[in-house]
């Protein structure tokens, strides 16, 4: 069985810090890992994968991702947060054979000035 | 991102009625998919369409029934809906039926049940 955990439903930085959303996952197999973000009134869109490439993974916005098998983590960072960063992000993992994606509860990311 | 569409965007339903949800990829893909979002729980996987062949039924209750009749067009039908049923519907779509492949959501469409 595959699940996912993200630690803190809400996060709070002041614009230009870092930011760094947690994600755990849990898998008897070698896992596929995404980071969804979902802004308000819209669907999720992709921030990037991890598929057994590179354990360091970018994606777009300037947030990127470590895949770290020993800690079973795929924590999502940004160096410097923006306004416009302020959304929930989604953590996703799947193990099988077919799409079916499992998703963590979500953290919903606060960026203050 | 406008390659998954869906309608309508919001939906006002009484237990009674009938209605459907419409989803349309332009992405070319062949899988898609229906998930249900609630407030404070996981986005749940509802059903998945490979090549407009039904794949998965994660235990949905009978009054949603869903149709896939080509792979660019999801339904969801909905009849005697309860209000635990009222939630954000997601349509997705990936290239393939596959763990590796990225799906794409459309923006949903935001359903209450009075």
């Amino acid at each position: 069985a595959q699940s996912v955990t993200q630690l803190g439903s809400h996060v709070s930085v002041s614009e230009g810090a870092l930011v760094l959303l947690r994600c755990n996952y849990s898998s008897s197999v070698p896992p596929y890992l995404f980071w969804y973000v979902q802004y308000p009134n819209q669907g999720l869109q992709l921030l990037l994968k991890y598929t057994s490439a590179a354990t360091l993974v970018k994606g777009i916005n300037g947030f990127e991702a470590e895949f770290k098998k020993s800690e079973t983590s795929f924590h999502l960072t940004k160096p410097s947060a923006h306004m416009s960063d302020a959304a929930e992000y989604f953590c996703a993992v799947n193990t099988g054979t077919a799409s079916k994606l499992t998703f963590g509860t979500g953290t919903r990311l606060q960026v203050t000035l | 991102e406008t390659g998954v569409t869906q309608t309508p965007r919001h939906l006002v339903m009484g237990m009674t009625n009938k209605k459907s949800l419409k989803c349309e990829q332009h992405l070319g893909h062949n899988a898609m998919y229906w998930y249900k979002q609630s407030a404070k729980k996981p986005l749940e996987l509802m059903f998945v369409y490979n090549f407009k062949e039904q794949t998965e039924n994660n235990s949905v209750p009978s009054r949603f029934s869903p149709e896939c009749p080509n792979s660019s067009h999801l339904f969801l039908h909905l009849h005697t809906l309860q209000p635990e049923d009222s939630a954000l519907y997601l349509c997705a779509s990936s290239a393939r039926d596959r763990s590796q492949e990225t799906q794409y959501f459309g923006p949903g469409t935001r359903l209450l049940v009075l």
